[in-house]
């Protein structure tokens, strides 16, 4: 099965902005929401946007997301030693009737 | 608070089965879709299955479909994947999640890790 088009890595330095994006089609992200997951090292994935552009309670708002289009991304700003993980983005996909992930992107900060 | 705990992986040869459970706790367990999701060892997520709130639909991906069976009891606040004719691309850590809303895992267990191996 196929997955969301994500970039492998992504690197910035402390107080930087970086964004993620993340490309599918009209049967996912053009027609359905897009979340986005953080998995930290050794830790399951935890959600952290929804519905395009939503943050849980708990998550600090240096997290944002955004969709447009079959498109999406994940802007992390004022970007911290803790931020270093891996981030999916997942998006319902009516071919597939159920959810489809992104590769992942491993984001380092340096 | 939301907790889910899977229990069940292990070690076993292909062709082989196995049976994984989720123990959920902090919510009203009937009221939510559960899924599965499978992160294979260095690599991305891949979802398995999933299971409406009362039980009655089911869903498969193509990788499982035919060999997995996802099942829940209510009354027991759990959740179970049994897993029949395993492959040794069937290896990885198996994940269940809550599922409020067409893939919007909110709560992810720790995971259980499964190894289809000889």
């Amino acid at each position: 099965q196929s997955v969301l088009t994500q970039p492998p890595s992504a690197s910035g330095t402390p107080g930087q902005k970086i964004t993620i994006s993340c490309s599918g089609s009209s049967s996912n992200i053009g027609s359905n929401y897009v979340h986005w997951y953080q998995q930290l090292p050794g830790t399951a994935p935890k959600l952290l946007i929804y519905r395009n552009n939503q943050r849980p309670s708990e998550v600090p708002d240096r997290f944002s997301g955004s969709k447009s289009g079959t498109s999406a991304s994940l802007a992390i700003s004022g970007l911290r030693s803790e931020d270093e993980a891996n981030y999916y983005c997942a998006g319902w996909d009516d071919s597939l009737s159920g959810p489809l992930f992104g590769g992942g992107t491993k984001l380092t900060v340096l | 608070q939301v907790q889910l705990v899977e229990s069940g992986g292990g070690l076993v040869k292909p062709g082989g089965s196995l049976r994984l459970s989720c123990a959920a706790s902090g919510f009203t367990f009937s009221d939510y879709y559960m899924s599965w999701i499978r992160q294979t060892p260095g690599k991305g997520l891949e979802w398995v299955s999933y299971i409406s709130s009362n039980g009655f639909s089911r869903y498969y991906a193509d990788s499982v479909k035919g060999r997995f069976t996802i099942s829940r009891d209510n009354a027991k606040n759990s959740l179970y994947l049994q897993m029949n004719s395993l492959r040794a691309e069937d290896t990885a850590v198996y994940y269940c999640a809550r599922d409020p809303n067409y893939g919007e895992l909110d709560y992810w267990g720790q995971g259980t890790l499964v190894t289809v191996s000889s």
